[in-house]
């Protein structure tokens, strides 16, 4: 799972700003899926990309929240005016074209809302 | 009810005993079955899937499923410190691509 590379590994935002997670895929892998877990709690999903399309949005909250995964460049998360309930650890998991295929997961970025 | 339930712990047993941890899911269309394996700070990691019935071995590790009764194990041998971790079920229907659905997770401790 060293393959999935996300960044900034943690990110410090006060009430109100945007953070923005990124997340590169493993080499040959279409499909990114975010996560999101908040202590002591298990991985709940938020959202599921292939290249240029969102395909299952139905875990995401329905303001401030967004996901793309660009042609080029890594799938950002976009969560704009955070609220300190944001603060959580968000993980990016790939998976292979086919859709059968095992999760892999990203050392997951931890957001921190001052 | 949970889509995906697990035994809440934490559960302690000692170096070299059996760790039992269980998993009960909802939704009968669920087809594939998943155990991982997340440290504290880290990400999960992935130690063993199952897709039919039946028991399936790896190593110290035994996955068990019965779709009838809508349950999948994980049992640990000869438990080591170095397992200490909390262990997340995870399932996943055919139609929603490798999507997950996860338990809140069962903490394990392994005493020396």
């Amino acid at each position: 799972n060293a393959g999935v590379m996300q960044n900034p590994r943690h990110l410090v935002r006060r009430r109100g700003q945007e953070a923005r997670l990124r997340c590169s895929p493993m080499k040959g892998h279409s499909h990114v899926y975010w996560y999101r877990q908040l202590p002591e709690e298990g991985l709940k999903f938020m959202v599921y990309l292939q290249k240029e399309n969102i395909i299952d949005e139905s875990g995401m909250p329905k303001e401030r929240f967004s996901a793309e995964f660009p042609k080029e460049g890594p799938s950002i998360l976009r969560i704009q005016q955070v609220v300190r309930g944001d603060s959580a650890a968000y993980f990016c998991a790939s998976s292979g074209t086919s859709t059968n295929e095992k999760l892999f997961f990203g050392s997951g970025t931890q957001l921190s809302v001052l | 009810q949970k889509e995906v339930e697990q035994n809440s712990g934490p559960l302690s047993v000692p170096e070299g005993a059996i760790a039992s941890l269980n998993c009960t899911y909802s939704d009968r269309v669920s087809q594939s079955f998943f155990w991982y394996r997340q440290y504290s700070g880290k990400s999960p990691e992935l130690i063993m899937s199952i897709y039919s019935n039946g028991d399936k071995e790896d190593g110290r590790f035994t996955a068990q499923l019965n779709k009838a009764s809508q349950y999948v194990s994980l049992l640990i041998r000869d438990s080591q410190p170095s397992d200490s971790a909390t262990y997340l079920c995870a399932v996943k229907r055919e139609t929603s691509g490798s999507r997950l659905t996860f338990g809140e997770g069962t903490q394990l401790t392994v005493n020396p």
